[in-house]
């Protein structure tokens, strides 16, 4: 178990809709990362939160936006879903932003129809 | 640009057998980490193993060891005394302090061994 909570495990939605994922990261850890893992891009970075504030950018649709909450914990909202968005998402944290081990929640499983 | 390469989308090895996954990375930041993390048919990801461009030593966790040659470009994971639980995917992922375009922290991956750990 790394510490890192993520919510709900699997989701099935329809495309148009819009859905909200849920992390809580590691207690202590100020930074999130955001990830998603798709058979055809592999695992790609989508953005970073730092202690409420947003770090980095990835390869982020538009469609999709997150915060990060006073408590630390943080949301990813993908909306207008496609197909294509059907994938494994992960949080992941870490103490700072720095060249540090990331810890990954189990991930939510998305699954667009 | 900063780039993984796991050049192996499958490897079997004897159960007791050791076995090396390789992994080559491309950065010119003089400071990065190299991370390898297990992957079950569970889904989740696991920290195994972490190299920092700065270390002298190769770094060992256990059973697994990195294999690290700044010069090749290399850190290669070795997994010895392999067990059924060992059957998994394999990454290798990188963090440069480099910044490119705000980009700063994140953790870029290759796309991954499956290994099989035959009885």
């Amino acid at each position: 178990d790394s510490g890192v909570t993520q919510t709900p495990k699997h989701l099935i939605t329809a495309t148009g809709q819009r859905v909200t994922l849920r992390c809580s990261p590691r207690s202590g850890d100020l930074s999130v990362y955001w990830y998603q893992q798709s058979l055809d891009q592999g695992l790609q970075f989508l953005i970073q939160y730092y202690n409420g504030e947003e770090r980095a950018k990835g390869n982020i649709l538009e469609r999709f936006s997150a915060q990060q909450f006073p408590d630390l914990h943080s949301e990813l909202n993908l909306s207008s879903l496609e197909l294509g968005d059907s994938a494994l998402y992960f949080c992941a944290s870490s103490v700072e932003a720095t060249v540090e081990t990331q810890y990954f929640g189990p991930g939510t499983r998305l699954l667009v129809l | 640009a900063q780039k993984i390469t796991q050049t192996q989308p499958g490897m079997f090895v004897q159960e007791k057998e050791a076995v090396t996954l390789d992994c080559t990375y491309d950065t010119s930041d003089p400071s990065y980490g190299l991370f390898w993390y297990k992957q079950p048919s569970s889904g989740e990801m696991i920290f195994l193993i972490y190299q920092g461009s700065y270390d002298q030593q190769n770094a060992t966790e256990g059973r697994y060891s990195l294999n690290f040659q700044k010069a090749r470009k290399s850190a290669n994971l070795v997994i010895s005394a392999s067990q059924l639980g060992d059957s998994a995917m394999y990454f290798c992922a990188m963090i440069t302090k480099q910044d490119y375009g705000g980009s700063q922290g994140n953790l870029i991956f290759g796309k991954g061994t499956k290994l099989s750990v035959k009885p």
